[in-house]
This record gives C-alpha cells, structure tokens and sequence, in this order.
C-alpha cells in the first residue's frame, strides 16, 4: 500500500543545533517533493520544492534532500531558533495528481 | 499581496445539520484546493478547480459534500448534512504557474 511517514510525531532540539526531519515514502513515484511549514491554528506555508532529478536544495537556513532510490528526503534547519518552533510537513507530487502529504513532525526548539 | 481569505475562522453545528464554508483565493490564481485537516494529519484533498472547472473530485464524499468555483474566483464548499467525523479543519488553497500552494487560514468544523 502507499505510504509516506515523517520520522517522528514530535521533535525537540536545542537553539543553535541543526534539526533534521526525515519523510520516507513507499508505492509512490514522485515528480517533486515540497515541504511546508504549519503554526497552530493557520494553514500550511510554502518551504521548498525539490524535484526528482535534484539532489538538494537551499534556501538560507533551510536545506532539503531527495534520494528517489532510498525513497527518502531529509529537510535540515541549521542554526535553528525557538521562532523555526512549528509542525514541518512534507508532501509529494506525482505527475497529473494532487499533493498527498504526510501527517508532519512537530519540532520544539528551546533557548 | 493579499493572501488567501476564507470564512468563517470557526464553525459548531449539530450532526445533520448543514454548513457551507467560503473561499476568496489569491488574485489571478487559477487552481484551487479544497482540504480537509483532521487533528494530527496531513491535509487530504477533496477537490481541485481549475478556473471553474473541476479537476479532481475523487475523494470529495459527494453524498454529503458539494463545492462550486462560479466564475473561476471564489468558491464555497457544502456539507450536508454533517455527521460527527466531518469535525476538521477545512483549508483553501490556490495556486498560479508554480507548484508551490498557498493556503488560507481554514475554517475550523466541530459537529456535535
């Protein structure tokens, strides 16, 4: 069956560490994989977009990874700070169908 | 820019009654998402516009859902009636050239 499973429900680091979430997938052949950051009680915000033939991605603290043979991308925040503290969703793209999103990881970053 | 709008922010309702939730998406973007986001999951899909035309219904559960696009801009989605499992929050998105998705607020469901 298909499936797309982000590491950990929740995950807790300290300020300045570099948080690493995982978002693996199984029976899915993505075009692109995007990842979306989400506060309480507001909708989804935009992150990154990496595509299939893309190994990597930067956008200033953000990096995002995409291994399509480990059917695997890792999404990095360097430096991060109690204000990167939201719920990270990573959702994929197939061709010719809608985006099908994993549940998301909760990441705390305390002082 | 203004970001997309929906209303209303909240909604209670008794099971069998019926709610109907607006949209206004981001100016001049053309495809629209309609999610439904229930506590701990990721956003599910139940339908998506382009202009006003729809694209993907697959899982909208028609037998109790409905949504409309009049005129390629705002749209509404319907629920009736509810049962207790509709209690979610319901987001908007829209899109332009971009894969990237811009999501509203959502409105927030609570059946009773």
């Amino acid at each position: 069956s298909q499936k797309i499973e982000q590491n950990s429900e929740a995950l807790n680091i300290q300020e300045g560490k570099t948080a690493t979430l995982t978002c693996n997938y199984t029976n899915y052949s993505p075009a692109y994989l995007q990842w979306y950051r989400q506060d309480p009680g507001r909708g989804p915000v935009f992150l990154l977009l990496i595509r299939e033939n893309e190994k990597e991605k930067r956008k200033e603290r953000l990096k995002v990874t995409f291994d399509t043979t480990l059917k695997q991308s890792l999404f990095h925040i360097t430096a991060s700070q109690p204000a990167d503290s939201a719920t990270y969703l990573c959702a994929l793209g197939e061709a010719g169908t809608a985006l099908i999103f994993g549940k998301g990881t909760t990441l705390s970053v305390s002082s | 820019e203004a970001g997309v709008a929906q209303s209303p922010r909240y909604k209670i309702i008794e099971k069998r009654q019926s709610v109907a939730f607006w949209c206004n998406p981001i100016s001049g973007h053309a495809t629209l998402y309609w999610y439904q986001q229930i506590l701990g999951q990721g956003p599910k899909l139940l339908i998506q516009f382009q202009n006003n035309g729809v694209v993907d219904d697959s899982q909208l559960p028609k037998d109790r859902f409905s949504a409309e696009r009049l005129k390629g801009v705002d749209s509404t989605l319907k629920i009736q009636p509810a049962k207790l499992e509709d209690s979610a929050v319901y987001l908007c998105a829209s899109r332009q050239t971009s894969d990237a998705q811009f999501f509203g607020p959502g409105t927030r469901l609570t059946v009773l």
